[in-house]
């Protein structure tokens, strides 16, 4: 059972540098999580999707994008990587309907952007 | 906008002692509210999961209860082991929306 799988675990970025952050899931489900957690601040919700081909901002969106490229996969892009945004991004899945909207997380990115 | 907050931000309590995490949120109109424990560089970890329609969940030495009218849910943990250390986080389910407390991070002295 893999659950949730982000890649990669680690990453360091210089400013200005672009990346993108994957996460895949095999649960089936329609709910997809971004979110960045930094000390003290607990999780704040970047975007999330609430069905394939949906996407909607959470609580700072500002410097990310995202895509929703089929049910399975939610990815996270940094165009332009500034120190701020240094971070754990954790990605979470959660099913829809009763019984079946417990939300799993993946193992977490560590981003520095030096 | 939904607020969710956990008191106390840290608590340290003897080994034995039962411990008693609280979680408020200011929409009531949750579609569930989930119990996670953070170990110290690691993921989440869902402990339980309450439905809006539900009063409490309990799983082993845990139980959670939940109050939406009031929005309030309360962790309590029994006889606590030093394997309980970690912080733990609530978070509420809204339009498809999960929304986070900043956790409450608990430290049980043998």
């Amino acid at each position: 059972n893999a659950g949730v799988t982000q890649t990669p675990k680690f990453q360091v970025l210089k400013t200005g540098q672009s990346m993108t952050l994957q996460c895949a899931q095999d649960m089936n489900h329609n709910s997809m999580y971004w979110y960045r957690q930094d000390p003290g601040m607990g999780l704040r919700l970047i975007y999330y999707s609430a069905s394939e081909g949906t996407t909607d901002k959470g609580e700072v969106p500002n410097g990310y994008n995202v895509s929703r490229l089929n049910k399975r996969e939610f990815s996270l892009r940094l165009e332009s990587a500034a120190p701020s945004q240094t971070s754990v991004y954790f990605c979470a899945s959660s099913g829809q309907g009763a019984g079946n909207t417990e939300a799993f997380f993946g193992q977490g990115t560590r981003l520095t952007v030096v | 906008k939904q607020e969710v907050t956990q008191i106390p931000a840290a608590l340290s309590v003897p080994e034995g002692e039962n411990l008693v995490l609280n979680c408020s949120f200011t929409d009531s109109a949750i579609y569930n509210l989930q119990w996670f424990r953070q170990d110290p560089g690691k993921g989440l970890t869902s402990l339980l999961l309450i439905q809006s329609s539900q009063r409490e969940q309990t799983s082993g030495r845990l139980n959670a209860s939940l109050d939406k009218s009031s929005g309030r849910s309360t962790l309590y943990i029994a006889a606590s082991q030093p394997g309980d250390s970690a912080t733990y986080l609530c978070a509420v389910l809204v339009d498809y929306k999960l929304s986070f407390g900043a956790g409450t991070t608990v430290t049980v002295r043998a």
